[in-house]
């Protein structure tokens, strides 16, 4: 079976840097990817790593170590509209290659 | 980004009615949709993967015969939800994969009454 484990919650203030840490346990892992879901709304897509290292795409970077099973979503600059609950993913090899939710972080970003 | 649609958006029934939900992905073909369910404050579960032309694959613990998926076409696939409970009361969301990517629609949030 598949386990990831994040942070519940985390807070912090306007113009701050955050990191929310993902740790996974699977077989048939091909790589993590990080969404973003606020309340009421779908969960859309952030960022997408298959390889060790780090992609950065504006004020969010993902960090990969595929030998420690690890990952990080780094949010700087943040704004009170980046208050929502992050979930890391892992991709696995099963059943058309889905992707498995991690229970998700909360971040609340205060003025 | 590619687009996936869901109808309707919200829904209230009775207990012991059906009530189907529709996934369109409008932009791009997906031989493979997912079915994912939220409680509040909880993660996207993985109800089902759904397969275009084939028998849909159900996570354990689903039950098959009341989460009906029909994947009739490449852009669409439906979940219907037979003799709805309030526990059944959810967040049911599709995706479809696009390489790397899952879109997800925008949601159906079901309430049984």
């Amino acid at each position: 079976g598949q386990s990831l484990e994040q942070p519940s919650e985390v807070t912090a203030v306007e113009g701050a840097i955050v990191q929310i840490n993902c740790t996974y346990q699977t077989s048939g892992f091909y790589g993590l990817s990080w969404y973003q879901q606020h309340d009421g709304g779908a969960p859309t897509f952030l960022s997408y790593n298959a390889l060790d290292g780090l992609e950065e795409t504006g004020r969010f970077s993902s960090f990969l170590s595929r030998s420690d099973s690890y990952g990080y979503l780094l949010l700087q600059e943040l704004q009170m509209k980046d208050s929502a609950s992050y979930f890391c993913a892992v991709g696995v090899r099963n059943y058309g290659q889905n992707f498995v939710f991690g229970p998700g972080t909360r971040l609340s970003v205060l003025p | 980004g590619a687009v996936v649609s869901q109808h309707p958006s919200r829904v209230i029934c009775k207990s012991g009615t059906s009530v189907k939900i529709e996934c369109r992905s409008l932009d791009f073909q997906a031989t493979t949709m997912f079915w994912y369910r939220q409680f509040p404050k909880q993660s996207l579960m993985l109800m089902a993967t759904s397969n275009e032309g084939s028998k849909a694959t159900y996570e354990q613990g689903v039950e098959k015969d009341k989460f009906l998926i029909n994947h009739a076409s490449l852009t669409l696939s439906t979940l219907t939800v037979t003799s709805a409970h309030p526990e059944d009361s959810s967040f049911y969301i599709c995706s479809a994969r696009q390489v790397h990517e899952q879109f997800f629609g925008p949601g159906t949030r079901l309430t049984v009454l």
